[in-house]
């Protein structure tokens, strides 16, 4: 079937504004992950998903980020009073479950640029 | 704390082998994954090594020395298109994975 979507590809908003990346993960798949890569560095793990569970919350960098995920599917990560240090590449996976976790499917991810 | 250590830079010739080393200092380990990102492309899974030893998958070789904290990613038969970066990644638990900061592979006629 399709690969991992996400939507917007692009994003560009000014400072203090709100946003919010969506993510469409493979069909059947039970665990969602979310990153986020600054130019040239590593991925940064954000928060995962087991169905619409987040057991782990422990990447997200402060209370302006929250993310949820509903009927086992599609999930939002929103950042609220965007700042400058957001600007990145949001970038979405998922497994088949969370025991798989070692090989996850990445989509082509939302690059955020705030001005 | 959770780090990982590879080298930032590797310069290769086509058909030639290389190594790409990864160290790990993490609170969970449950086995380490190897990725492979081109230019503005998406992460791909490469390969996974849960217990010690040597993974082979065509071209690509994946080892682990869990006593060491150690793994590599061996590339034989070097192509233009393997000019990427590459990251080892430490599954933790919950299925979350830990990234390196990667290593850029550049492959020279």
């Amino acid at each position: 079937g399709a690969g991992v979507s996400q939507s917007p590809s692009n994003k560009v908003t000014e400072k203090g504004k709100d946003v919010e990346l969506r993510c469409d993960p493979i069909s059947g798949h039970t665990a969602l992950y979310w990153y986020r890569q600054s130019l040239g560095q590593g991925l940064e793990f954000l928060i995962y998903f087991q169905g619409n569970s987040a057991p782990d919350k422990s990447g997200l960098p402060s209370d302006r980020f929250s993310a949820e995920r509903t009927g086992g599917s599609v999930s939002t990560l929103t950042i609220q009073r965007t700042q400058q240090e957001d600007s990145a590449v949001y970038l979405c996976a998922s497994s088949l479950d969370e025991g798989q976790g070692y090989e996850q499917y990445f989509g082509p991810g939302t690059r955020l640029t705030v001005t | 704390g959770q780090s990982l250590e590879q080298p930032s830079e590797v310069t290769a010739v086509e058909g030639a082998i290389v190594q790409i080393n990864c160290t790990y200092q993490t609170s969970g380990f449950y086995g380490l994954s190897w990725y492979q990102q081109h230019d503005g492309g998406a992460p791909t899974f490469l390969s996974y090594n849960a217990l010690d030893g040597l993974e082979e998958t065509g071209r690509f070789s994946s080892f682990l020395s869990r006593s060491d904290s150690y793994g590599y990613l061996l590339l034989q038969e070097l192509q233009m298109k393997d000019s990427a970066s590459y990251f080892c990644a430490v599954r933790a638990a919950g299925g979350k994975l830990i990234f390196g900061q990667g290593t850029e592979l550049s492959v020279k006629p």
